[in-house]
């Protein structure tokens, strides 16, 4: 089977910088990718990465080392809005399918 | 659009209850995904359908049933409703690029 592991919460104030971390244990694969999560709302994606390295997009940067088994998702330049839970998800065959993360949650204070 | 739909929205069910939770797409997806999410947990794949025609079992399959009626639509039955299946369920679909995943907002499921 597939294990993720993250951190069950971070807290941090607007303006930081915050990096939520996601080691993995897989029979195989194929890429990693972060979802943010609001409330129990729908899951909506932010990055994937197939290959080692870091991937920006806007505020968030995806960071991913194959090697390792471990990746981050970066936050930089938090806002409130921001406060919410984060999955890193393991994709371990070529059909698309996901295994996820407990989550993160983060929750930004003023 | 209107991207991935669900409903209903909320469900009561008494223990040994059936129901059938619906999902559509408008996207054109091949793909179509069920997943449930209890407090405090990651989302953990029940079913899914690479393609029109075909469903497989995910990692937490027993108690349910799907159907790919259509390319749109992926339904999810449950035959005998327990306790143990009181969850938030989320539909997905995905085109495959870069493994993003569309998802419906979600069906809050109480079975007493």
């Amino acid at each position: 089977g597939q294990s993720l592991e993250q951190p069950s919460e971070v807290t941090a104030v607007e303006g930081a910088i915050v990096q939520i971390n996601c080691t993995y244990q897989t029979s195989g694969f194929y890429g990693l990718s972060w979802y943010q999560q609001h409330d129990g709302g729908a899951p909506t994606f932010l990055s994937y990465n197939a290959l080692d390295g870091l991937e920006e997009t806007g505020r968030f940067s995806s960071f991913l080392s194959r090697s390792d088994s471990y990746g981050y998702l970066l936050l930089q330049e938090l806002q409130m809005k921001d406060s919410a839970s984060y999955f890193c998800a393991v994709s371990i065959t070529n059909d698309y399918k996901l295994s996820f993360g407990a989550g993160t949650t983060v929750t930004v204070r003023a | 659009n209107a991207g991935v739909t669900q409903t209903p929205k909320f469900q009561v069910l008494k223990t040994g209850q059936s129901m059938t939770l619906q999902c559509a797409q408008d996207m054109n997806h091949n793909s179509m995904y069920w997943y449930r999410q209890d407090p405090g947990m990651g989302l953990r794949l029940i079913y899914y359908s690479a393609s029109e025609g075909t469903t497989d079992k995910g990692e937490v399959p027993n108690g349910y049933n799907v159907s790919r009626l259509n390319k749109r639509e992926f339904s999810l039955r449950l035959e005998s409703a327990a306790p143990s299946q009181t969850s938030v369920y989320f539909c997905a679909s995905t085109r495959g690029r870069n493994y993003e995943q569309y998802f419906g907002p979600g069906t809050r499921l109480t079975v007493t």
